[in-house]
């Protein structure tokens, strides 16, 4: 089974405090993507992987950062964070060419910036 | 124009009945994959079923199915027997093969499903 795990479920912090989230995979997954779900505005791509040390830019990459030094982990960092980005960030990775390059993800994290 | 459209915010279905929950798509792209989610209270995106745009006959896993009409542009997911445990927010999402970025899915606004006992 495709296993797919975020570092917390809950996360409480700080306004201008850095955050780190991290999500593992451990199916030697080539691609790896963070979501961010906000009600009424869906599921926004911020920034993907393709490969260790590569990244490319989603639809909201602003205010956020990523890193992928190894291949089964991919961190997404918040310089500082503010309150606008209190939201469910969702981490997934693609198998391969097998069912379209389908996007498993993991469990979530929900943050919140006080 | 909207990548992606379920129109039904909201769906009530009886234990045991079947349900549809639709979902239309807009692409130019002659190659495209379409996939649906299920997002129980929880949280976490629960991956269900895939169709392929070339793919002839619609896609089946356990008792979710599929119904591809291509020429309509729409991916319904059938859920048969439905259960209390079928009730969360479920999403259609779209992947262009050539269109954009080639790996990124697009998804719809959702449809929240609940199971009477």
């Amino acid at each position: 089974d495709v296993k797919v795990t975020q570092s917390s479920r809950y996360l409480v912090k700080r306004t201008g405090e850095k955050v780190f989230l991290e999500c593992v995979q451990d199916m030697d997954h080539e691609n790896m993507f963070w979501y961010r779900q906000d009600p009424g505005l869906g599921l926004r791509l911020i920034y993907f992987s393709y490969d260790v040390k590569m990244k490319e830019k989603g639809d909201i990459p602003e205010g956020y950062s990523v890193s992928r030094e190894k291949k089964e982990r991919f961190s997404l960092i918040l310089e500082s964070a503010s309150t606008n980005q209190t939201s469910m960030y969702l981490c997934a990775s693609t198998l391969g060419p097998a069912r379209g390059d389908t996007q498993y993800f993991g469990p979530g994290t929900r943050l919140t910036v006080l | 124009a909207q990548k992606i459209t379920q129109t039904q915010p909201g769906m009530f279905v009886q234990e045991k009945e079947a349900v549809t929950l639709d979902c239309t798509y807009d692409t130019s792209d002659p190659s495209y994959g379409l996939f649906w989610y299920k997002q129980p209270s929880s949280g976490e995106m629960i991956f269900l079923i895939y169709q392929g745009s070339y793919d002839q006959q619609n896609a089946t896993e356990g008792r979710y199915s599929l119904n591809f009409q291509k020429a309509r542009k729409s991916a319904n997911l059938v859920i048969s027997a439905s259960q209390l445990g079928d009730s969360a927010m479920y999403f259609c999402a779209m992947r262009e093969l050539f269109s954009g970025s080639a790996r990124q899915l697009t998804f719809g606004s959702g449809t929240q499903l609940t199971v009477l006992p």
